[in-house]
């Protein structure tokens, strides 16, 4: 079975600085991971996504992430947060190794930036 | 695109009262989900469809709730009774599958309280 976890249920930067989301990874087959971004009183927009093709994925808004299969991680970095940042992000796993169509969601992490 | 379109987006109501939450997916899109999203809980896949045809309902909490996707444009997710408990945000998405990735495409969710 697929599973993510999130560490950290709130994370809080200063704008301008860097900007790491974490997000571990459980499945029996090869992964798809998402990150979405949910801001106030919205659904969830997608992010970024890796779908097995380069390790180093690049998404909108100036973030990034890196599946780390030896890690089982999914960071979601950003070098230089602003304040249209904040809001609550979301990483997930494709069940079944892609092959369904449904999403498992960590809990979440909740970015506040600073001035 | 228009995207995945939910009505109503608040609903305040009664306990004991009928809801429904409607959905209408993107357009071809050949899969649809309903996720419930709480403070507690997070975000809780309660049932998907494939062509119309439910796949999953493992996630729906109780009998009194139900879904029906009776043609490939329109879905609803009906509570009866409803309880204070189901107080939630309730998010319908959509996705294509069978292609890289299951990018799965968010409503901008049904507001839901019950009094």
């Amino acid at each position: 079975a697929q599973s993510v976890t999130q560490l950290g249920s709130h994370v809080s930067v200063s704008e301008g600085a860097l900007v790491l989301l974490r997000c571990n990874y459980s499945s029996s087959v090869p992964p798809y991971l998402f990150w979405y971004v949910q801001y106030p009183n919205q659904g969830l927009q997608l992010l970024l996504k890796y779908t097995s093709a380069a390790t180093l994925v690049k998404g909108i808004n100036g973030f990034e992430a890196e599946f780390k299969k030896s890690e089982t991680s999914f960071h979601l970095t950003k070098p230089s947060a602003h304040m249209s940042d904040a809001a609550e992000y979301f990483c997930a796993v494709s069940g079944y190794g892609g092959s369904q169509g449904n999403l498992i969601f960590g809990k979440g992490t909740k970015l506040s930036v600073k001035p | 695109d228009a995207g995945v379109i939910q009505s109503p987006r608040h609903e305040v109501t009664e306990m004991g009262q009928e809801v429904t939450l409607r959905c209408k997916p993107i357009s071809g899109h050949d899969y649809l989900f309903w996720y419930r999203q709480t403070m507690m809980r997070g975000l809780e896949l309660l049932i998907y469809f494939n062509n119309n045809v439910p796949i999953d309902d493992s996630g729906m909490p109780e009998d009194r709730f139900s879904a029906k996707m009776p043609n490939a444009s329109f879905s609803t997710l009906k509570i009866q009774p409803s309880e204070p408990r189901d107080s939630a945000v309730y998010f319908c998405a959509s996705s294509l599958a069978r292609t890289s990735g299951n990018t799965i495409y968010f409503g901008e969710g049904s507001w839901l309280t019950v009094v």
